[in-house]
């Protein structure tokens, strides 16, 4: 059972440069969700979603795109990479979002230069 | 606004030096607590969910409390495999999600 898969584990991006992390998970959970993870700022809402075709924004959407056509896969799109985006990105998913805890993947770790 | 803020945000003892963590909230409506510990270089790995005041959870060395306003984490005589970052996060009763504390670093040295 390989949980939550987030690809790739490193990228090192120019400023203006688009990409999609990608993030599967094979537990058919209905809930995925996006954050980034800072020094001194803690875990921060990107994006979610309640099922397919659903998506939301969290506390910090401005410069990421999101979709959910199926219930396995939540790609993260940063439309034109800036040093602000300089990050780790975990994605996590649950059987609902709601009282089930979230399971994680070990992370993107993203350097705009 | 709901918040969860932990204390302190590292702490360092010796092996076997029990004590505690702390996450207190303010919330409008509590659904659960959950405790994270994450490793360096991984995502977070779930501990406990605790869902009323009262509630107590353990797993080895380690006990989940829960009140009104903040959780305990009680680490009993530590090792330094236990050295992680432990986060803190609530879940309300409306549909905002999940609101994450910035975590307290724990060292256990040996």
């Amino acid at each position: 059972n390989a949980g939550v898969t987030q690809t790739p584990k490193f990228q090192v991006l120019k400023t203006g440069q688009s990409m999609t992390l990608q993030c599967a998970q094979d537990m058919n959970h209905e809930y995925m969700s996006w954050y980034r993870q800072d020094p001194g700022m803690g875990l921060r809402l990107i994006h979610y979603s309640v099922g397919a075709g659903i998506t939301d924004q969290g506390e910090v959407p401005n410069g990421y795109n999101v979709s959910r056509s199926t219930t396995e896969d939540f790609p993260l799109r940063l439309l034109s990479a800036a040093p602000s985006q300089t990050s780790v990105y975990f994605c996590a998913s649950s059987p609902d979002g709601r009282s089930s805890p979230l399971h994680f993947g070990n992370g993107t770790r993203l350097t705009v230069t | 606004e709901d918040q969860v803020t932990q204390s302190p945000e590292a702490l360092r003892l010796q092996e076997g030096e029990s004590s505690s963590l702390n996450c207190s909230y303010t919330v409008s409506g509590l659904r659960g607590l959950f405790w994270y510990r994450q490793d360096p270089g991984k995502g977070p790995e779930f501990l406990f969910t605790l869902y009323s005041a009262g509630e107590e959870k353990e797993k080895e060395r380690l006990k989940a409390t829960l009140t009104k306003k903040e959780s305990f984490l009680h680490i009993t005589a530590p090792k330094p495999e236990d050295s992680a970052t432990y986060l803190c996060a609530v879940q309300t009763s409306g549909n905002t999600p999940l609101v994450f504390g910035k975590g307290t670093r724990l060292s256990v040295i040996a």
